[in-house]
């Protein structure tokens, strides 16, 4: 249990267009979905976080606007990374927490997506 | 600000040697403190957590002890073998779980030498 499924793995885009990225959380319901960012031989930095049904909250310094966050239902959350330039490139990974996980709460992350 | 220092940044050992890593918390209303190893290009797996109304906890190899008072927590990896290299992140949040905001430590790279 408590699988964390993103999507995709890796994208390549221009300068200029729009990028989304998918989280599944596939065996449990995920309220909460955290999103973060990851640069090479560096710790997690985490960008926001999201409940189903409200609006993100982003950490200081993340813009909410090149960084659409939606966590429509309690399966799924999507990050948007728009206006995608290369200092956007980053490994972006989403965690996931909910009930009925071998009764845990903790967090679990997804494969993670290479921008 | 909230904040988590970890130490050492590296560390090698030989295998069946022991690795011990440590974690300071800054925000004393922290209770709750995962251990997450990385491999390289991979997900952060957790491995072990803690809760702040225990004191040590274990694992088979691997054991994680907490010092509320100091503030302070360790990943302790015995009879390391060569699968255990990769890098190790401590954590601590607030509340009982994953629900609450995680702030990472920068990461200990662990190189396990046969």
């Amino acid at each position: 249990g408590a699988v964390v499924s993103q999507h995709p793995s890796w994208v390549i885009c221009k300068s200029g267009t729009s990028v989304k990225i998918e989280c599944r959380s596939l065996d449990f319901q995920a309220t909460t979905m955290f999103w973060y960012r990851q640069f090479p031989k560096q710790s997690l930095m985490l960008m926001a976080t999201s409940n189903e049904g409200s609006k993100a909250t982003y950490e200081q310094g993340v813009e909410k606007d090149k960084f659409l966050i939606n966590h429509a239902s309690l399966t799924l959350s999507t990050l948007t990374v728009t206006s995608a330039h290369p200092e956007d490139s980053s490994f972006y990974i989403c965690s996931a927490a909910g009930e009925g996980v071998s009764g845990s709460d903790t967090q679990f992350f997804g494969q993670g997506t290479r921008l | 600000g909230e904040n988590v220092e970890q130490h050492p940044s590296t560390l090698s050992v030989q295998e069946g040697d022991s690795a011990v890593i440590k974690c300071t918390y800054s925000d004393s209303a922290s209770n709750y403190f995962p251990w997450y190893k990385q491999e390289l290009g991979k997900r952060p797996q957790l491995i072990i957590d803690i809760r702040s109304n225990v004191g040590e906890k274990k694992d088979q190899r691997i054991a994680v002890t907490l010092n509320k008072t100091a503030k302070h927590f360790s990943l302790h990896i015995t009879e390391t073998q060569p699968e255990d290299s990769a890098v190790y992140f401590c954590a601590a949040s607030r509340g009982t779980g994953g629900y609450n905001k995680l702030i990472f430590g920068a990461g200990t790279r662990l190189a396990v030498h046969p």
